[in-house]
């Protein structure tokens, strides 16, 4: 079947340290890769993605790259800001169009 | 453009009552999906109309929840009777066309069934 796995939070980390949110996926095919992130207050909002194997995606600073030999895509950052602090989803998408997430994880940046 | 809305944005009820969801997806876009987070849970996929039709309802929980979508416009998904174990975030999200266009979602509407 299809699922996503994703790293408990919740994640507290300092203003400019660095950032890895783990996600590995099953899924049957070849599914594309999604991280949404939500914001205090806002909806689900696409931070990136990837349609094929050895994809990178990014966006704001973040990156995320599609594995398939290791069936992973982990969002990292370099250097994370106050203005990270929301909860990320990692999702695939099969086939069939349909959208498959993990169970988020929150992250709190403190200055 | 306007984004995807939804209201009520918190709905406080009592098991057995009924609740009723709406959502506004952007104008133009056919597909139109509902999902729900179940705290601290992933967010699981209930349904999906293209246009006015339901495309896929296998996340459907059970048939306490009906959704519509009268003239492929707004939809509404309404929980009659209300269980606990409805509470959550109800998330709508709506596309042109999935593959090239990413879902946009609305802020969600948080059930609270006490």
């Amino acid at each position: 079947g299809n699922s996503v796995t994703q790293m408990e939070g919740p994640v507290t980390l300092s203003e400019e340290a660095f950032l890895t949110i783990n996600c590995t996926y099953t899924a049957t095919g070849y599914p594309s890769l999604f991280w949404y992130v939500q914001y205090p207050g806002e909806g689900l909002q696409l931070l990136l993605k990837a349609t094929k194997a050895d994809d990178k995606g990014s966006n704001k600073g973040f990156e995320a790259t599609y594995r398939k030999e290791t069936t992973s895509f982990h969002l990292e950052k370099g250097s994370v800001q106050v203005s990270d602090s929301a909860v990320y989803f990692c999702a695939l998408l099969t086939g069939a169009n349909n959208l498959f997430f993990g169970t988020g994880t929150r992250l709190t940046v403190i200055p | 453009e306007a984004g995807v809305t939804q209201f009520p944005s918190h709905s406080v009820i009592e098991k057995g009552q009924t609740v009723t969801l709406r959502c506004d997806p952007i104008s133009g876009h056919d597909n139109l999906y509902w999902y729900r987070r179940v705290m601290g849970k992933e967010i699981k996929f209930l349904l999906h109309f293209v246009k006015e039709s339901k495309q896929d309802e296998s996340g459907m929980p059970n048939n306490r929840f009906l959704a519509e979508r009268t003239g492929g416009t707004y939809s509404t998904l309404k929980v009659q009777p209300a269980e606990l174990e409805d509470s959550g975030v109800y998330f709508c999200a709506s596309s042109q066309e999935l593959k090239d266009s990413p879902l946009h979602f609305g802020n969600g509407t948080r059930l609270t069934v006490t």
